[in-house]
């Protein structure tokens, strides 16, 4: 009954290259969250997506951030070029259903990704 | 605007002593949901406590309890006989209806000293 995983925990990119983010979900689970937290402060949300849609992405930067959750597989937030400011580190969350009329839907969090560009 | 307002920074208690942090929160949705989550230093988010905007009754979960005033908008986390593995960061945030996204607060760092 694993959580939610994500990888790679530690991932290390110099100025201009690719950073690449997975995420699955929990079992069951058809919703996922991704957020970034920077040192000594709270999250900030970035988007939110379902299979194959991205319902929110808000709060995500226009360029060079992007995510899907494809049918198959894990969630991927991508960040090209990457810069200083985007060390960080990214959490991806995942819940089971809509909250609309369905209780709580608790957010489950994965560990989380550190990322630090050089 | 901020949606979730948490106002200590940084709060101290005694072990063995309960405390309060404070959260407010903004919402003109009047279905929403109350969460707070846990954050130690190994970096994981960990889930503690939920409140319905409906609930009558102020959830509780063993030392944890939300302190719901639902016309004043505030959700405080009470913990009761601190422990020192207590120390941590706690997140207020809240989840609406029609918004769908959870927004979090900015955290307070509690410290409970022995």
């Amino acid at each position: 009954n694993a959580g939610v995983m994500q990888n790679p925990r530690h991932l290390v990119r110099r100025r201009g290259q690719e950073a690449r983010l997975r995420c699955s979900p929990m079992k069951g689970h058809s919703h996922v969250y991704w957020y970034r937290q920077l040192p000594e402060e709270g999250l900030k949300f970035m988007v939110y997506l379902q299979k194959e849609n991205i319902i929110d992405e808000s709060g995500m930067p226009k360029e060079r951030f992007s995510a899907e959750f494809p049918k198959e597989g894990p969630s991927i937030l991508r960040i090209q070029q990457v810069v200083r400011g985007d060390s960080a580190a990214y959490f991806c969350a995942s819940s089971r259903l809509n909250y609309k009329g369905s209780g709580a839907n608790v957010l489950t969090f994965g560990a989380g990704s550190r990322l630090t560009v050089l | 605007a901020q949606k979730i307002t948490q106002t200590q920074p940084g709060m101290f208690v005694q072990e063995k002593e309960a405390v309060t942090l404070d959260c407010t929160y903004d919402t003109s949705d009047p279905s929403y949901g109350l969460f707070w989550y846990k954050q130690p230093s190994s970096g994981e988010m960990i889930f503690l406590i939920y409140q319905g905007s409906y609930d009558q009754q102020n959830a509780t979960e063993g030392r944890y309890s939300l302190n719901f005033q639902k016309a004043r908008k505030s959700a405080n986390l009470v913990i009761s006989a601190s422990q020192l593995g207590d120390s941590a960061m706690y997140f207020c945030a809240m989840r609406e209806n029609y918004g769908q996204n959870f927004v979090f607060g900015p955290g307070t760092r509690l410290s409970v000293l022995p």
